[in-house]
């Protein structure tokens, strides 16, 4: 069955601080998404990783994709309060090539707390 | 460019009662994808379709679920017989036709069920 899990499921951490979320999924895929969403809303792109090695960043966070260890992680620099949401990843085009799924599976999601 | 949407943005139904839910993708997007969350919980595939057409409806509940996405019109997601566990926020996804292409999500549609 495949799997994208993601941990920590909860970080609750202080302004300033740095921290890294991962989401490891467990089949072929070479397209991984980051999604934000506050509560009650719908999701916002974040990045979008389309090959192994990339690494894309914007303001205090940084993603970066390890298709060899079906890895990718967000790493959080300095976080502020406005960081606090919830954090999803998704592997698309599962199986990878030009035969893999169209569908997204999502990760269980990073619920994250920056405290003042 | 007009995003996704999605219609109603909230909707309450008594169980046994039935749920419609309305997708427009984006302009110039042919693929529509629909994604169930539960309370505290990721996003879940339900259904992908191309005008006409059910393409993968793998995610999909076998029973009183069904989704159509005609050759005119929004696509249609539609509950029979709501029960209190169809309560979720139900997004819709759309992209261009490239399977390569990101997905862009609507706003979402959360129905209660009282």
């Amino acid at each position: 069955e495949l799997k994208v899990e993601q941990n920590p499921l909860f970080l609750s951490m202080q302004e300033g601080k740095n921290y890294t979320i991962y989401c490891n999924y467990s089949t072929t895929s070479d397209r991984l998404y980051w999604y934000r969403q506050d509560p009650g809303k719908s999701l916002e792109s974040l990045f979008v990783l389309l090959s192994n090695g990339a690494v894309k960043q914007e303001g205090r966070l940084m993603a970066s994709l390890d298709t060899k260890a079906r890895l990718s992680t967000l790493h959080i620099t300095a976080a502020v309060h406005d960081l606090s949401a919830t954090y999803f990843c998704a592997v698309g085009n599962i199986g990878g090539g030009t035969s893999g799924t169209y569908k997204y599976i999502f990760g269980t999601g990073t619920r994250l707390k920056v405290l003042a | 460019n007009a995003g996704v949407m999605q219609n109603p943005r909230h909707l309450v139904r008594r169980r046994g009662q039935e749920a419609r839910l309305r997708c427009s993708p984006m302009k110039g997007h042919s693929h529509v994808y629909w994604y169930r969350q539960l309370p505290e919980e990721g996003l879940k595939f339900m259904v992908y379709l191309q005008k006409e057409n059910i393409i993968d409806e793998s995610g999909m509940p076998k029973e009183r679920f069904s989704a159509e996405f005609p050759k005119e019109g929004p696509s249609i997601l539609r509950i029979q017989q709501v029960v209190r566990g169809d309560s979720a926020a139900y997004f819709c996804a759309s992209s261009p036709r490239d399977r390569y292409n990101e997905q862009f999500f609507g706003p979402g549609t959360r129905l209660t069920v009282l």
